[in-house]
Protein backbone atom coordinates (compact mmCIF):
# COMPACT_ATOMS: atom_id res chain seq x y z
CA UNK A 1 0.00 0.00 0.00
CA UNK A 2 1.10 4.03 -0.02
CA UNK A 3 3.16 5.13 2.67
CA UNK A 4 5.14 8.40 3.37
CA UNK A 5 8.70 8.00 5.44
CA UNK A 6 10.40 10.58 6.89
CA UNK A 7 13.67 10.97 8.52
CA UNK A 8 13.33 10.36 12.68
CA UNK A 9 13.86 13.37 14.39
CA UNK A 10 14.59 15.34 17.18
CA UNK A 11 16.49 17.41 14.81
CA UNK A 12 18.22 20.50 16.41
CA UNK A 13 19.87 23.79 14.81
CA UNK A 14 21.38 27.33 15.38
CA UNK A 15 19.64 30.03 14.20
CA UNK A 16 20.53 31.05 10.36
CA UNK A 17 21.01 27.10 9.86
CA UNK A 18 20.43 25.27 6.62
CA UNK A 19 17.22 22.89 7.27
CA UNK A 20 16.69 19.59 5.55
CA UNK A 21 13.78 17.50 6.12
CA UNK A 22 13.84 14.32 4.16
CA UNK A 23 10.62 12.50 3.13
CA UNK A 24 10.04 9.94 0.51
CA UNK A 25 6.99 8.04 -0.22
CA UNK A 26 5.88 4.99 -2.43
CA UNK A 27 2.72 5.31 -4.04
CA UNK A 28 0.58 3.84 -7.05
CA UNK A 29 -0.45 6.81 -9.48
CA UNK A 30 -0.23 10.16 -8.74
CA UNK A 31 -0.83 11.31 -5.31
CA UNK A 32 -0.36 14.89 -4.05
CA UNK A 33 2.01 16.11 -1.78
CA UNK A 34 2.13 17.75 1.28
CA UNK A 35 3.91 19.59 4.21
CA UNK A 36 1.94 19.81 7.53
CA UNK A 37 3.48 21.82 10.68
CA UNK A 38 2.43 21.47 14.35
CA UNK A 39 3.36 23.89 16.72
CA UNK A 40 2.92 23.08 20.39
CA UNK A 41 -0.43 23.12 21.50
CA UNK A 42 -2.54 22.96 18.14
CA UNK A 43 -3.68 21.82 15.63
CA UNK A 44 -1.79 20.74 11.83
CA UNK A 45 -1.97 23.44 9.24
CA UNK A 46 -0.50 23.68 5.43
CA UNK A 47 2.86 24.25 4.95
CA UNK A 48 2.88 23.95 1.43
CA UNK A 49 2.13 21.49 -1.16
CA UNK A 50 2.72 20.25 -4.56
CA UNK A 51 0.10 17.86 -6.89
CA UNK A 52 2.42 17.05 -9.47
CA UNK A 53 5.60 15.74 -10.41
CA UNK A 54 8.47 18.67 -10.12
CA UNK A 55 6.49 21.09 -9.06
CA UNK A 56 8.13 23.23 -6.06
CA UNK A 57 6.02 24.12 -3.14
CA UNK A 58 7.02 27.01 -1.50
CA UNK A 59 5.67 29.09 1.94
CA UNK A 60 7.86 31.39 4.54
CA UNK A 61 10.54 30.30 3.21
CA UNK A 62 10.35 26.72 2.91
CA UNK A 63 10.57 24.93 -0.19
CA UNK A 64 10.06 20.82 -1.55
CA UNK A 65 9.84 19.88 -4.83
CA UNK A 66 8.27 16.84 -5.62
CA UNK A 67 10.62 14.21 -7.49
CA UNK A 68 8.64 11.24 -8.42
CA UNK A 69 12.16 10.00 -10.29
CA UNK A 70 13.50 9.59 -6.39
CA UNK A 71 10.21 9.52 -4.84
CA UNK A 72 10.70 12.09 -2.45
CA UNK A 73 9.36 15.11 -1.35
CA UNK A 74 12.30 16.67 1.14
CA UNK A 75 11.67 19.94 3.16
CA UNK A 76 13.82 22.80 3.10
CA UNK A 77 14.58 26.28 4.07
CA UNK A 78 18.03 28.46 4.05
CA UNK A 79 17.60 29.89 7.41
CA UNK A 80 15.79 28.61 10.08
CA UNK A 81 14.58 31.02 13.14
CA UNK A 82 13.48 30.14 16.92
CA UNK A 83 9.53 30.41 15.34
CA UNK A 84 10.22 27.40 13.23
CA UNK A 85 10.28 25.25 16.11
CA UNK A 86 7.71 22.67 15.92
CA UNK A 87 6.89 19.10 14.62
CA UNK A 88 6.43 18.52 10.71
CA UNK A 89 4.62 16.11 8.67
CA UNK A 90 5.06 15.09 5.18
CA UNK A 91 1.49 13.62 4.07
CA UNK A 92 0.00 12.32 0.32
CA UNK A 93 -3.44 11.98 -0.87
CA UNK A 94 -4.44 8.85 -1.86
CA UNK A 95 -6.91 8.87 -4.69
CA UNK A 96 -8.82 5.56 -5.53
CA UNK A 97 -12.24 4.56 -6.78
CA UNK A 98 -14.59 5.53 -4.05
CA UNK A 99 -11.70 6.61 -1.65
CA UNK A 100 -9.99 9.41 -0.72
CA UNK A 101 -7.27 8.89 1.85
CA UNK A 102 -4.26 10.94 3.60
CA UNK A 103 -1.61 9.41 4.82
CA UNK A 104 0.73 10.89 6.98
CA UNK A 105 4.61 10.31 8.09
CA UNK A 106 5.65 10.02 11.84
CA UNK A 107 6.72 13.34 12.36
CA UNK A 108 10.20 15.48 12.40
CA UNK A 109 10.36 17.59 15.78
CA UNK A 110 12.44 20.60 14.36
CA UNK A 111 14.10 22.76 17.84
CA UNK A 112 15.75 26.08 17.04
CA UNK A 113 18.00 27.23 19.60
CA UNK A 114 18.78 30.88 19.45
CA UNK B 1 -14.02 32.63 10.84
CA UNK B 2 -13.11 29.81 9.09
CA UNK B 3 -12.76 26.93 11.38
CA UNK B 4 -12.75 22.94 12.67
CA UNK B 5 -14.26 23.19 15.90
CA UNK B 6 -13.81 20.10 18.44
CA UNK B 7 -15.29 19.12 21.99
CA UNK B 8 -14.03 18.71 24.87
CA UNK B 9 -10.51 19.97 24.42
CA UNK B 10 -9.21 17.47 27.22
CA UNK B 11 -11.66 14.34 28.85
CA UNK B 12 -10.52 12.08 31.46
CA UNK B 13 -12.97 9.05 31.36
CA UNK B 14 -13.32 5.26 32.57
CA UNK B 15 -13.35 2.22 30.44
CA UNK B 16 -16.74 1.88 29.33
CA UNK B 17 -18.12 4.40 29.68
CA UNK B 18 -19.64 5.60 26.14
CA UNK B 19 -18.16 8.75 24.73
CA UNK B 20 -18.61 11.01 22.02
CA UNK B 21 -16.33 13.52 20.40
CA UNK B 22 -18.00 16.30 18.32
CA UNK B 23 -16.73 18.14 15.52
CA UNK B 24 -18.25 21.02 13.56
CA UNK B 25 -16.78 22.70 10.62
CA UNK B 26 -18.06 26.21 9.03
CA UNK B 27 -16.40 25.88 5.67
CA UNK B 28 -19.31 23.96 3.87
CA UNK B 29 -16.54 21.38 3.19
CA UNK B 30 -17.56 18.02 2.06
CA UNK B 31 -14.69 15.81 3.41
CA UNK B 32 -14.11 15.30 6.70
CA UNK B 33 -12.28 12.70 8.75
CA UNK B 34 -10.76 11.58 12.18
CA UNK B 35 -6.90 11.01 12.99
CA UNK B 36 -5.19 10.51 16.65
CA UNK B 37 -2.12 11.06 16.77
CA UNK B 38 0.18 9.20 19.17
CA UNK B 39 4.22 9.30 19.64
CA UNK B 40 6.26 7.23 17.18
CA UNK B 41 3.43 6.82 15.45
CA UNK B 42 2.34 9.98 13.34
CA UNK B 43 -1.04 10.43 12.61
CA UNK B 44 -3.41 7.74 11.57
CA UNK B 45 -6.38 8.38 9.71
CA UNK B 46 -9.51 6.00 11.74
CA UNK B 47 -12.69 7.05 9.75
CA UNK B 48 -13.42 9.33 7.05
CA UNK B 49 -16.38 10.70 4.97
CA UNK B 50 -16.75 12.05 1.34
CA UNK B 51 -20.07 13.55 2.14
CA UNK B 52 -23.36 13.54 3.65
CA UNK B 53 -24.14 9.75 5.15
CA UNK B 54 -21.34 8.51 2.73
CA UNK B 55 -18.66 7.10 5.64
CA UNK B 56 -15.80 4.89 5.25
CA UNK B 57 -13.16 2.77 7.43
CA UNK B 58 -9.50 4.92 7.33
CA UNK B 59 -6.41 2.60 9.15
CA UNK B 60 -7.60 2.00 12.50
CA UNK B 61 -11.43 1.84 12.45
CA UNK B 62 -11.43 -1.18 15.72
CA UNK B 63 -13.65 0.60 18.62
CA UNK B 64 -14.69 3.74 17.10
CA UNK B 65 -18.19 4.77 15.24
CA UNK B 66 -18.89 7.68 13.23
CA UNK B 67 -21.81 9.38 11.80
CA UNK B 68 -22.66 12.15 9.20
CA UNK B 69 -25.91 13.23 8.98
CA UNK B 70 -25.22 16.85 8.26
CA UNK B 71 -22.53 17.79 6.29
CA UNK B 72 -20.51 20.58 9.05
CA UNK B 73 -20.63 17.76 11.66
CA UNK B 74 -19.09 14.59 11.91
CA UNK B 75 -19.15 12.94 15.73
CA UNK B 76 -16.56 10.81 16.72
CA UNK B 77 -17.89 7.80 19.03
CA UNK B 78 -16.66 5.49 21.72
CA UNK B 79 -19.40 3.28 22.26
CA UNK B 80 -16.55 1.61 24.86
CA UNK B 81 -13.53 3.23 25.71
CA UNK B 82 -10.51 1.48 27.06
CA UNK B 83 -6.97 2.70 27.83
CA UNK B 84 -5.56 2.00 24.43
CA UNK B 85 -7.63 5.01 22.76
CA UNK B 86 -5.73 7.21 25.18
CA UNK B 87 -4.59 9.43 22.61
CA UNK B 88 -4.43 12.87 20.82
CA UNK B 89 -7.40 12.96 18.60
CA UNK B 90 -7.66 15.44 15.59
CA UNK B 91 -10.63 16.44 13.18
CA UNK B 92 -9.92 17.64 10.21
CA UNK B 93 -12.15 18.85 6.55
CA UNK B 94 -11.40 19.24 3.05
CA UNK B 95 -12.93 20.49 0.29
CA UNK B 96 -12.36 18.00 -1.46
CA UNK B 97 -15.23 15.47 -1.91
CA UNK B 98 -16.81 12.95 -4.64
CA UNK B 99 -15.44 15.11 -7.23
CA UNK B 100 -11.83 14.67 -6.08
CA UNK B 101 -9.50 16.75 -5.81
CA UNK B 102 -6.25 17.75 -3.88
CA UNK B 103 -7.59 19.94 -1.78
CA UNK B 104 -5.78 20.86 1.80
CA UNK B 105 -6.75 19.59 5.55
CA UNK B 106 -7.67 22.16 7.84
CA UNK B 107 -7.63 20.62 11.49
CA UNK B 108 -9.39 21.39 14.53
CA UNK B 109 -7.13 21.98 17.71
CA UNK B 110 -7.13 18.60 19.11
CA UNK B 111 -9.11 16.64 21.76
CA UNK B 112 -6.91 14.96 24.38
CA UNK B 113 -8.45 11.97 25.55
CA UNK B 114 -7.40 9.88 28.56
CA UNK B 115 -9.28 6.07 29.47
CA UNK B 116 -8.34 5.15 32.73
Amino acid sequence: GNSVTQMEGPVTLSEEAFLTINCTYTATGYPSLFWYVQYPGEGLQLLLKATKADDKGSNKGFEATYRKETTSFHLEKGSVQVSDSAVYFCALSDLGPGTYKYIFGTGTRLKVLA
Amino acid sequence: EAQVTQNPRYLITVTGKKLTVTCSQNMNHEYMSWYRQDPGLGLRQIYYSMNVEVTDKGDVPEGYKVSRKEKRNFPLILESPSPNQTSLYFCASSPTGLAGGTGELFFGEGSRLTVL
